[in-house]
């Protein structure tokens, strides 16, 4: 079945400091979706990227999406404490069907 | 607009009992979706309604489990008998036909004892 594998599983960074966060899939896939989770709280979506080699920014945060859609990667440049969660990455085979595989998600800590 | 809500927030049992978590997405979604989340795991997915009808349950674990979402609104998962392995955090899902961004619930954590 289709993997979505994500690294690294932890990450801890001093406030100030870039983090990243990569996602690989074992198949190509139709999109991938992006979401962060607070500590005790549930995922919220941040987006979705769904072209071949597309970049899409929001504020501090850049998402990639590789040429092959099969990887993707999520970079936060100059973290703040407001960073902290555990961001995860779910790729969907198909559009139409919306199925989500999530990978095992970053648990990013940021020390001020 | 009211988000997704699920009920129990916590749920304690003991192995054998059963449980029962409720999921009620935002109105207008017809997209629903059950995922667990086992401690340091991913989100793993359960199964997926579309309105009434089950679109894919391919990951319910065994037939302990059983979803229903009768009329297509709201969505009720039971387990019976429940096991030790059953434990962590059930999320519900819902988002409109044709779009992806899935609008998640609080989640029931579920212990089993």
């Amino acid at each position: 079945g289709q993997q979505v594998m994500q690294i690294p599983q932890y990450q801890h960074v001093q406030e100030g400091e870039d983090f990243t966060t990569y996602c690989n899939s074992s198949t190509t896939l139709s999109n991938i979706q992006w979401y962060k989770q607070r500590p005790g709280g549930h995922p919220v979506f941040l987006i979705q990227l769904v072209k071949s080699g597309e970049v899409k920014k929001q504020k501090r945060l850049t998402f990639q999406f590789g040429e092959a859609k099969k990887n993707s990667s999520l970079h936060i440049t100059a973290t703040q404490t407001t960073d902290v969660g555990t961001y995860f990455c779910a790729g969907s085979l198909s559009g139409g069907y919306q199925k989500v595989t999530f990978g095992i998600g970053t648990k990013l800590q940021v020390i001020p | 607009e009211a988000g997704v809500t699920q009920f129990p927030s916590h749920s304690v049992i003991e192995k054998g009992q059963t449980v029962t978590l409720r999921c009620d997405p935002i109105s207008g979604h017809d997209n629903l979706y059950w995922y667990r989340r086992v401690m340091g795991k991913e989100i793993k997915f359960l199964l997926h309604f579309v309105k009434e009808s089950k679109q894919d349950e391919s990951g319910m674990p065994n037939n302990r489990f059983l979803a229903e979402r009768t009329g297509g609104t709201y969505s009720t998962l039971k387990v019976q008998p429940a096991e030790l392995e059953d434990s962590g955090v059930y999320f519900c899902a819902s988002s409109q036909m044709n779009y992806n961004e899935q609008f998640f619930g609080p989640g029931t954590r579920l212990t089993v004892l």
